[in-house]
This record gives C-alpha cells, structure tokens and sequence, in this order.
C-alpha cells in the first residue's frame, strides 16, 4: 500500500539530548513536509522540501533541523535547543502538479515526542 | 486577526443529525479550501478539497466555498458515531503565492449513539 511512514509512533528524549524522527513515503510526491501540532494551536510548518537536496523553514524551525537526500525521506531531528518539544509530531508530502500548488497534502499518523 | 479562525468547539450531537463546521478566513488570495478529518492519534485523513466557490459533495459530506464572504463549510449528513473525530479546515494560494498550508485550530465533533 501506498503511504506515508512515520517512526517510531512515541520518543521520549533526555535533557540534552538530539532525537530524530523518521518519515519516509512510497507515493513518488516530490514535496515533503513537517507539522507540529500543540492542544489549542493547530499545526504549525516546522520545515519543508520540494525536492531532493534542498529544503526551506517554516514558522517555527528555530530547534529543529532536516535533510533530504532522498525523494522518498524526510526525517526531522529535534535538536537540544529546542527547549520545549514535547508535541505531536506530523509529516505530510504532496505531489507537484501542472500547478505545484493545486495538490492536497498527505499525512503520516505521527509521532508524540515527550521528555523524560 | 488571524488567518483562518474555526470554532474549536466541542461539538456533540446525536447520530443522524445534520452537522455544519464552518472557518473564516482573511487572505483573500487563498484559492485552494481542504477539510481533514484526524481521530484521536492519527494523522490527518483528507475529507473534501475544492478550489472554486460553490458546493461540493461526496457521500454524506458537503463542502461549500463562499469566496465572497472568505467563508467555508462542511456539513454531514446522517452523522455516525464513527465520525466523532476532529475536523480541520486548510487553505493555501496558488503557484506563485505562499507555499503554505494554512490551517485553522480544528473542531472536536462528538456523534452520540
């Protein structure tokens, strides 16, 4: 089945630590994207690619980065300054169109990220 | 103001009955209106997507742009218990604009049996 994979479903991460969370997706979509989702707040654009070796932040990117060596992955590591990153972790891809931005986006099922 | 408001509710009502979740929106260059449908711990599923006023319908769910009035809709019809979930409105502009994914705060539906 085609679709989006989100790994591992729940993290938990140390004081100082960096953690990575994996997405990887088999719908050949060009543009990848990470979400935040807080109780209250909505999802918010973390970072987002629209093709391999290049990518651009959103509103909150500050604390976080990425890669995207691969068309099909996209992972996102929450870095130690970001100081409060316990959150619903979404990644979403969208297939690029006549008009790029004519197409829906596409979710993973997530990961909760928590502090220990 | 911010750019899209949605009423976050909660919202519950009995099976069968009529739903309507509605979101505002400011940026009159959004051209492109969504509706996700997300339970609890899952991601967002896409429900309805139209770029153009007016309504669109698919199954029990009715989607409806009213460009004018920067004012969109989703009604269901004959609620079910499994559409207790929360509802998200997104909006973005077309190729040349913002590449963003706008979304409002998302309405928490409950469907009693």
């Amino acid at each position: 089945d085609g679709g989006i994979t989100q790994s591992p479903k729940y993290l938990f991460r140390k004081e100082g630590q960096n953690v990575t969370l994996s997405c990887e997706q088999n719908l050949n979509h060009d543009a990848m994207y990470w979400y935040r989702q807080d109780p209250g707040q909505g999802l918010r654009l973390i970072y987002y690619s629209q093709i391999v070796n290049d990518f651009q932040k959103g509103d909150i990117a500050e604390g976080y980065s990425v890669s995207r060596e691969k068309k099909e992955s996209f992972p996102l590591t929450v870095t130690s300054a970001q100081k409060n990153p316990t959150a619903f972790y979404l990644c979403a891809s969208r297939r690029r169109g006549g008009d790029y931005s004519n197409q829906p986006q596409h979710f993973g099922d997530g990961t909760r990220l928590s502090i220990l | 103001q911010k750019e899209v408001e949605q009423d976050p509710g909660p919202l519950s009502v009995p099976e069968g009955a009529i739903v309507s979740l509605n979101c505002t929106y400011s940026n009159s260059a959004f051209q492109y209106f969504m509706w996700y449908r997300q339970y609890s711990r899952k991601g967002p599923e896409l429900l309805m997507y139209t770029y153009s006023s007016g309504n669109k319908e698919d199954g029990r769910f009715t989607a409806q742009v009213d460009k004018s009035s920067k004012y969109i809709s989703l009604f269901i019809r004959d609620s079910q218990p499994s559409d207790s979930a929360t509802y998200l409105c997104a909006m973005s502009e077309p190729k040349g604009g913002s590449e963003k994914l706008v979304f409002g705060k998302g309405t928490k539906l409950t469907v009693n049996p």
